[in-house]
């Protein structure tokens, strides 16, 4: 079984509706983070958080909001979606220092949003 | 500010050639580096870390990078290409001090293997 997982994998919206995207984890990582894939342009940091009560913007956190509910859980949303929040999503986990390889990241499958 | 520049987004081999990929970083402290492969359809899993250890690192699949901080450099090799290793490679930075648990990812490189 995939130890961070995403749903829906693939999601096709049209302008102004609310998108939630989900991931899960069984890692029992403390830290989770939500990344934006766009060709050319790598992956940037969407929000972070380092645990239930820790949340962080990234570098391009406008026009999203995040909810931690729990260690494992840690969902994106798109409060009125736009076309370019086109984009591939991933969610990845990783360690706080002292209870594994600091630093690694480990993605889920990611999610495929297009917004028309 | 921290970066990461890859130089060439898409790099061709022939089957049993050498690979190289090349990643530069900017970073005002020591970094931690990565590279991370994306397997078409895909999350991102990682093929090496530097963490301020031995300066050569090898990885999975047969993949080593090799940390010059002279040349703020973290090129990532493979001597002889195979099919299965066509995919999107990420370098990443992260903070020297490894605490933050945020990575800086390069634009990424597609490696196309060829017959």
């Amino acid at each position: 079984d995939a130890d961070v997982t995403q749903t829906p994998r693939n999601r096709i919206t049209k302008t102004g509706k609310r998108i939630m995207l989900e991931c899960s984890q069984t890692k029992g990582h403390d830290r989770m983070y939500w990344y934006r894939q766009d060709p050319g342009l790598g992956l940037r940091l969407i929000y972070y958080s380092f645990d239930v009560k820790d949340i962080n913007k990234g570098e391009i956190s406008d026009g999203y909001s995040v909810s931690r509910q729990a260690q494992a859980k840690f969902s994106l949303s798109l409060e009125s979606a736009i076309p370019n929040q086109t984009a591939l999503y991933f969610c990845a986990t990783s360690p706080k220092a002292g209870q594994g390889l600091t630093d690694t990241q480990y993605f889920g499958p990611g999610t495929r949003l297009t917004v028309l | 500010a921290q970066s990461v520049t890859q130089l060439g987004s898409h790099v061709s081999v022939s089957e049993g050639a050498l690979v190289l990929l090349r990643c530069n970083y900017s970073s005002s402290v020591p970094p931690y580096l990565f590279w991370y492969v994306q397997y078409p359809n895909q999350g991102l899993q990682l093929l090496l870390k530097y963490t301020s250890a031995a300066t050569l690192v090898k990885g999975i699949n047969g993949f080593e990078a090799e940390f010059k901080k002279s040349e703020t450099s973290f090129h990532l090799t493979k001597p002889s290409a195979h099919m299965s290793d066509a995919a999107e490679y990420f370098c990443a930075v992260s903070h020297g001090s490894g605490n933050t648990g945020k990575l800086i990812f390069g634009q990424g490189t597609t490696l196309q293997v060829k017959p």
